[in-house]
């Protein structure tokens, strides 16, 4: 079916405020990534999940950061009381395990504006 | 933790050119990528890599897999409009041990500038 998507596509808040990023990923992915994008940047990774184990969090900068996941399927990434230094673009991505060749699809990503 | 150098940061060429660019690595991986990011969406994958000294072609692209599996390269020949974006090498450890496993590891892009 559809490839990763990813709500909502801009998102404007201001500085202290709690925000919420969605990521439906592809059906059948056990793999679920969340990586942030500066802006001149390449992309670093923040937290993922395979199948029922412990999510890998090694990646959050902070503990206002936090992702879920349900099951499979969606994954939800918070990050609460947000700073101007969080303004970044949040890319999702999923895969059907974590191996080499397990090849990682990738959302469009939520642009997140901290004012 | 891992980095990944990459280089050049920026290309500006013209239409019909050929490009280089590559990526370097303190410490080993046993898979490389190369991703393309064009503006308001997320990473496309154009060639991966699984083998050392490994050289894959994809249509006007090429990639090779460095022997040392520290490096990797990707030319695209004879460049056109629509090769305008963005260009990430990553790579991936099996290193079941240590913190990398799993998780790939980004260069910081190189973008390409392609004038008609």
């Amino acid at each position: 079916g559809a490839g990763v998507s990813q709500s909502p596509s801009n998102k404007v808040t201001e500085k202290g405020k709690d925000v919420e990023l969605r990521c439906d990923p592809i059906s059948g992915h056990t793999a679920l990534y969340w990586y942030r994008q500066r802006l001149g940047q390449g992309l670093e990774f923040l937290i993922y999940f395979q199948g029922n184990s412990a999510p890998d969090k090694s990646g959050l900068p902070s503990d206002r950061f936090s992702a879920e996941r349900t099951g499979e399927s969606v994954s939800t990434l918070t990050i609460q009381r947000t700073q101007q230094e969080d303004s970044a673009v949040y890319l999702c991505a999923s895969s059907f395990g974590t191996s080499g060749t397990d090849t990682q699809y990738f959302g469009p990503g939520t642009r997140l504006t901290v004012l | 933790g891992q980095q990944l150098n990459q280089s050049p940061q920026s290309m500006f060429i013209q239409e019909g050119e050929d490009v280089s660019m590559n990526c370097t690595s303190s410490s080993i991986f046993n898979t490389w990528l190369w991703y393309k990011q064009d503006p308001g969406e997320g990473p496309v994958l154009l060639i991966a890599l699984y083998k050392a000294g490994e050289l894959t072609s994809n249509g006007r692209l090429t990639a090779q897999f460095g022997i040392t599996r520290k490096d990797s390269f990707l030319n695209i020949s004879a460049s056109i409009p629509s090769d305008v974006g963005i260009y990430f090498c990553a790579g991936w450890s099996a290193n079941a041990g240590g913190t990398s496993y799993g998780k790939l590891t980004f260069g910081q892009g190189t973008i390409l500038t392609v004038h008609p």
